[in-house]
């Protein structure tokens, strides 16, 4: 069975410092995706980025930066001198490629609450 | 082009009275799902939908029950709501992940509802 854990349920930083939330998943398939979802205070969804299991190339968009490592299971996240706007929770989730009878659903960690303090 | 769209946005409902939740998308995306989210639980799927007529149970599919007639319509029934279903819940739909890589699931903007 598939799982997700991120280990930090809070982290408050000051503005402009940089933070990494912690994303460690279990999975026994050998292909798989990998995501992250913003959930601001309003309370929607937000895509972020999707990366699939044979590509452990690093990304980053802008203040943002993704680091998959298969290694130790990881994909880790980091927002670079944060921002008040960036204040939100932060999903990470997993989906196989086969899981069940093929809902391909995602499997979410529980969440990390990022507070960034002006 | 709305993406997903969700109504109605909140209910307050007494034990034991029925309703439904309409989940629209015009992305033309074959999958469907509709999941609760509740505090420190992160989001639970509840049932899914690979295309129009067909459903399957996901994880928590006890006292729900779905409905795909239209392929952009995904429809969420509470039969006799219990005080254990107030939560958050939101549709998503994607692409079929078995033909495209391109597979996330895009949210609509939740419905909260209350149970009394």
């Amino acid at each position: 069975a598939q799982k997700v854990t991120q280990a930090q349920t809070e982290i408050s930083v000051v503005e402009k410092e940089d933070v990494t939330l912690d994303c460690v998943y279990e999975t026994r398939d050998t292909t798989y995706y990998l995501f992250w979802y913003k959930q601001p205070p309003s309370g929607e969804l937000v895509f972020l980025i999707r990366r699939n299991s044979f590509d452990e190339q690093n990304e980053i968009s802008g203040r943002y930066s993704w680091n998959f490592q298969k290694s130790t299971s990881s994909f880790n996240f980091t927002i670079t001198a944060s921002q008040v706007v960036d204040s939100a929770v932060y999903f990470c989730a997993l989906s196989e490629a086969y899981s069940g009878a093929g809902s391909y659903q995602l499997t979410f960690g529980k969440g990390t609450k990022l507070s960034v303090i002006p | 082009n709305a993406g997903v769209t969700q109504t109605p946005k909140f209910r307050v409902l007494k034990t034991g009275q029925s309703m439904t939740l309409l989940c629209a998308q015009d992305m033309n995306h074959e999958y469907m799902y509709w999941y609760r989210q509740d505090p420190g639980m992160g989001l639970r799927l509840i049932h899914y939908s690979v295309g129009e007529g067909t459903t399957a149970k996901g994880e928590v599919p006890d006292g729900y029950n779905v409905s795909r007639l239209k392929k952009q319509n995904f429809l969420l029934g509470l039969e006799s709501a219990a005080p254990s279903q107030t939560s958050v819940y939101f549709c998503a739909s994607s692409y079929n992940p078995q033909r495209s890589s391109y597979n996330e699931q895009f949210f609509g903007p939740g419905t909260r509802l209350t149970v009394l």
